[in-house]
């Protein structure tokens, strides 16, 4: 079972930052925080992970709390192009498979 | 690189009939993973390879699914005989065991499975 809790649903308006949260209270001391994103009728893609500290790539940022018992993802400038379902998943490193949970559908508006 | 590679793109079969799923995982990816998604139970793991041996198929639903990787490029997933609730996208997923520390899985487009 996934060990995250997402809404189901958020709108965006574009241009505007897009700020994603996820509770995984259970976490352990070495499970990462993975973000995956899901472009209708594709593959999911991956997008950022984090364990401890704040990360940035070219996509996305990731905020973990300092507890690490929840983070939000943040799109800085969201695009219509940018519209998906986004995944927040707990997992060890390594190759171990991935739990989806339901995930948050976001919808960027023009 | 062209990615992971699955075909057919979209099946369509019968109730009954054999069907085999194909995926060329990434070149010097050494992980592979099947996954199946529907409207009702969302994308859940079928079963992974590390070096081309499975490690874990407790997500294979019944004894009709079968995966074999036979070598490091080339991986199936064959379902028989197959039932109208097998209906779903297949996703393959690729990874390297080695290289980056966090493991990115590569995704194929999917192959989507419609069974009469």
């Amino acid at each position: 079972d996934a060990k995250t809790t997402q809404p189901p649903s958020m709108d965006c308006a574009e241009g505007r930052a897009a700020n994603l949260p996820c509770n995984h209270s259970t976490i352990s001391g070495n499970e990462y925080v993975y973000w995956y994103r899901q472009i209708h009728s594709q593959g999911p893609q991956y997008i950022i992970h984090g364990l401890k500290n704040n990360e940035t790539n070219e996509m996305a940022s990731l905020i973990i709390t300092e507890d690490r018992k929840s983070s939000t993802l943040i799109l800085p400038h969201a695009t219509l192009r940018d519209t998906a379902v986004y995944y927040c998943i707990v997992r060890y490193s390594g190759n171990t498979p991935l739990v989806f949970g339901k995930g948050t559908r976001l919808s960027v508006i023009a | 690189d062209a990615g992971v590679i699955q075909s057919p793109r979209h099946e369509v079969t019968e109730m009954g009939q054999e069907v085999t799923l194909r995926c060329k995982p990434i070149s010097g990816h050494n992980s592979l993973f099947w996954y199946r998604q529907t409207m009702m139970r969302g994308l859940e793991l079928l079963i992974y390879f590390n070096n081309n041996v499975p490690i874990d198929d407790s997500g294979m639903p019944e004894d009709r699914f079968s995966a074999k990787m036979p070598n490091a490029s080339f991986s199936t997933l064959k379902i028989q005989p197959s039932e109208p609730r097998d209906s779903a996208v297949y996703f393959c997923a690729s990874s390297s065991l080695a290289g980056t520390p966090y493991n990115e899985q590569f995704f194929g487009p999917g192959t989507r499975l419609t069974v009469l």
